[in-house]
């Protein structure tokens, strides 16, 4: 089974703090995302990654940093976490293609409810 | 930048047929994707077009019209545990970025 692990399911940090949320895939995926989720607007995408090293702003970048220094792990990082931060975030990881064909099947971990005070 | 638009509620019986469309605006369309959440739980991948038709998957199906930027997910012979919320998501960028609409509940009554 595909698994996708989230560092942690509920995470409190005060205003300012730098906070980290990790996320580990161990199916050997090259592309993984980010996304936060809020009632009513689904699922919005902050920044996801095709390679390691290579990262993209998805359409809700600001305030949000990400890392990936390996192909397993992909980082989120709350330079100065703030109240409107508060949210479920959610890890994904796909695959691209296998045996020439594209695959299109995203995995999600269970999700960070981070609560910014 | 994209953007997907569905319902946001659903209410139908059980046995009945639930359609939930999704219109989206989007550059470089490679195909559109579904997923199911549960409460309290995480998307899970219920179905994906890349081309015009329709595809079935046991009791669900889903369609993709590419020139009129449609698609529709449907849910057959529904179940209590269909009661969850369904996302359209579309692939873009060289197939490498996911974005997803705003999401619809569907809530199954006896």
């Amino acid at each position: 089974d595909v698994k996708v692990t989230q560092s942690s399911r509920y995470l409190v940090k005060r205003t300012g703090e730098k906070v980290f949320l990790e996320c580990v895939q161990d199916m050997d995926h090259e592309n993984m995302f980010w996304y936060r989720q809020d009632p009513g607007l689904g699922l919005r995408l902050i920044y996801f990654s095709y390679d390691v090293k290579m990262k993209e702003k998805g359409d809700i970048p600001e305030g949000y940093s990400v890392s990936r220094e390996k192909k397993e792990r992909f980082s989120l990082i709350l330079e100065s976490a703030s109240t409107n931060q508060t949210s479920m975030y959610l890890c994904a990881s796909s695959p691209q293609t296998i045996r020439g064909k594209r695959r299109t099947e995203a995995f999600f971990g269970q999700g960070t409810r981070l609560t910014v005070v | 930048g994209q953007s997907l638009e569905q319902p946001s509620e659903v209410t139908a019986v059980e046995g009945a047929i639930v359609q939930i469309n999704c219109t989206y605006q989007t550059s470089g369309f490679y195909g559109l994707s579904w997923y199911q959440q549960h409460d309290g739980g995480a998307p899970t991948f219920l179905s994906y077009n890349a081309l015009d038709g329709l595809e079935e998957t046991g009791r669900f199906s889903s369609f993709l019209s590419r020139s009129d930027s449609y698609g529709y997910l449907l849910l057959q012979e529904l179940q209590m545990k269909d009661s969850a919320s369904y996302f359209c998501a579309v692939r873009e960028t060289n197939d490498y970025k996911l974005s997803f609409g705003a999401g619809t509940t569907v809530t199954v009554r006896a």
